[in-house]
């Protein structure tokens, strides 16, 4: 059963880069099935997705983020990884990172979730 | 962008009734619709994909259905556990994936 687990600060002061690395297991992060993404919900709202990189490390990201946010992925440690740049306190939201299904356009494992506040 | 609007924003219910939650997209996404529950502090969980499949290990009481620009789910005899939050999710490979808003399933 794979499984996803988020881990990094979760205090960012405004201006600074956001960072956080989802470490999968039970299943290799290699491979064209699957993408990995990160997707973010503010308190009591609902859910954006950020972007996307495939095992190839080519990324598609929300123009809404405005070139801010960055993703990366490591295969040989089964990691991917977001930088969120320039952030602010509209930032503060809980970060997940999903196994996107390449097929079917959808998310179908997530990792817990990682809440991370902006403030100075 | 492609937006998606969910109606209702909240539904009250009771347990044993069967409930419909509402999906419009703004455009055309064929069956690009995915279904997730979502419950306070944890990760959404997917339901139904390809607007009407069924992901594995979920209960057939869940269904969707619809293409185009609306969609269904349909919950028949709610349970104690089905109580929480829907989303709807579309995917276009030139916009990217965008959620409807929520809906949220009380108990009435």
């Amino acid at each position: 059963q794979v499984q996803l687990q988020e881990s990094g600060p979760g205090l960012v002061k405004p201006s600074q880069t956001l960072s956080l690395t989802c470490t999968v297991s039970g299943g290799s992060i290699s491979g064209s099935t699957y993408y990995w993404s990160w997707l973010r919900q503010p308190a009591g709202k609902g859910l954006e997705w950020i972007g996307r990189v495939f095992t190839s490390g080519s990324t598609v990201y929300n123009p809404s983020l405005k070139s801010r946010a960055a993703i990366s992925i490591d295969t040989s440690n089964n990691q991917f990884s977001l930088n969120l740049s320039s952030v602010t306190a509209a930032d503060t939201a809980t970060y997940f990172c999903a196994r996107g299904w390449a097929v079917a356009g959808c998310f179908d494992h997530w990792g817990q979730g990682a809440l991370v506040i902006v403030s100075s | 962008d492609i937006q998606m609007t969910q109606s209702p924003s909240t539904l009250s219910a009771s347990v044993g009734d069967r409930v419909t939650i509402t999906c419009r997209a703004s455009q055309s996404i064929s069956t690009w619709l995915a279904w997730y529950q979502q419950k306070p502090g944890k990760a959404p969980k997917l339901l139904i994909y390809k607007a009407s499949t069924l992901e594995i290990g979920v209960s057939s009481r869940f269904s969707g259905s619809g293409s185009g620009t609306e969609f269904t789910l349909t919950i028949s005899s709610l349970q104690p556990d089905d109580f929480a939050t829907y989303y709807c999710q579309q995917y276009n490979s030139y916009s990217g994936y965008t959620f409807g808003q929520g809906t949220k399933l009380e108990i009435k």
